[in-house]
C-alpha cells in the first residue's frame, strides 16, 4: 500500500545551521506531498505542498523539492533558528483521495 | 475566518467506560472533516473522514466511531474505552479535497485512560 518514510526520528542542531529532513514515498496514484510542523502541544499546521516534479516550493525559509524518479520530498533550510524546534511530518495525499497519510515524523531540536 | 473548536480539552477517562469528543467548524458551510489520533511524539493516524453530514467513512478500525449529525459538527464516541485509545485526537477540515487543499486542524483533546 501506499506510504511515506521519514529516516530520521530525531534530529540535533546548533543553530545557524542547514538542516535536511527526509521524506520518501510509495504511491501508485498521482502523488501530492505536503510538509507539516507541529510544535510542543500545538495543533499541526501546513508548512509546504507540491504535486509539480522538479519545482522548488518555499515558505518561511524552508523549501523542498518533490523529485518524482525517486520519490522524495526532501524538506531543508539553509540556517536553522531556536524557534524551528518541532516535530516536522511529511504526508502523501492518494491522487485526490479524501486520505492523507503521515510518515512517522521528525523531531528537529535546535540549541544555542 | 473560519475557526474549528475542539471538546474538551482534555479528558481523563476509565477503561471501559464511554466517551464522546466534538468539533465544530464555523465560517465554512460544507467542509470536509476529519479524525485524527497521535500517540505522544507519534505520528498522525487518519480515523475518519466525512464529506457531507451524514456520510462518514473509517480508515482504520480502533473500536471507535464517528458522526456528522450537522454540517458543521463532527462527534468521535465510543461505548467502552481502551488502554490503547489513550493520545491527542484531532478534528481537523478542508476546503476540498486534500491533493488541493490545506488540512486546518483543531487544537485537539488529549486523553488519557487509566
Amino acid at each position: 500500500g501506499d506510504s511515506v518514510t521519514q529516516t530520521e526520528g530525531l534530529v540535533t542542531l546548533t543553530k545557524g545551521l542547514p538542516v535536511m529532513l527526509n521524506c520518501t514515498y510509495q504511491t501508485t496514484y498521482s502523488p501530492f506531498l505536503f510538509w507539516y510542523v507541529q510544535h510542543l502541544n500545538e495543533a499541526p499546521k501546513l508548512l509546504l505542498k507540491s504535486s509539480t516534479d522538479n519545482k522548488r516550493t518555499e515558505h518561511q525559509g524552508f523549501y523542498a523539492t518533490l523529485h518524482k524518479s525517486s520519490s522524495s520530498f526532501h524538506l531543508q533550510k539553509s540556517s536553522v533558528q531556536l524557534s524551528d524546534s518541532a516535530l516536522y511530518f511529511c504526508a502523501l495525499n492518494q491522487g485526490g483521495s479524501a486520505k492523507l497519510i503521515f510518515g512517522e515524523g521528525t523531531k528537529l531540536t535546535v540549541s544555542s | 475566518a473560519q475557526t474549528i473548536h475542539q471538546w474538551p480539552v482534555a479528558e481523563i477517562k476509565a477503561v471501559g467506560s464511554p466517551l464522546s469528543l466534538g468539533c465544530t467548524i464555523k465560517g465554512k458551510s460544507s467542509p470536509n472533516l476529519y479524525w485524527y489520533w497521535q500517540a505522544t511524539g507519534g505520528t498522525l493516524q487518519q480515523l475518519f473522514y466525512s464529506i457531507t453530514v451524514g456520510q462518514v467513512e473509517s480508515v482504520v478500525q480502533l473500536n471507535l466511531s464517528a458522526s456528522r449529525p450537522k454540517d458543521d459538527q463532527f462527534i468521535l464516541s465510543t461505548e467502552k474505552l481502551l488502554l490503547s485509545h489513550s493520545g491527542f485526537y484531532l478534528c481537523a477540515w478542508s476546503l476540498g479535497i486534500l491533493s488541493a487543499e490545506t488540512l486546518y486542524f483543531g487544537s485537539g483533546t488529549r486523553l488519557t485512560v487509566l
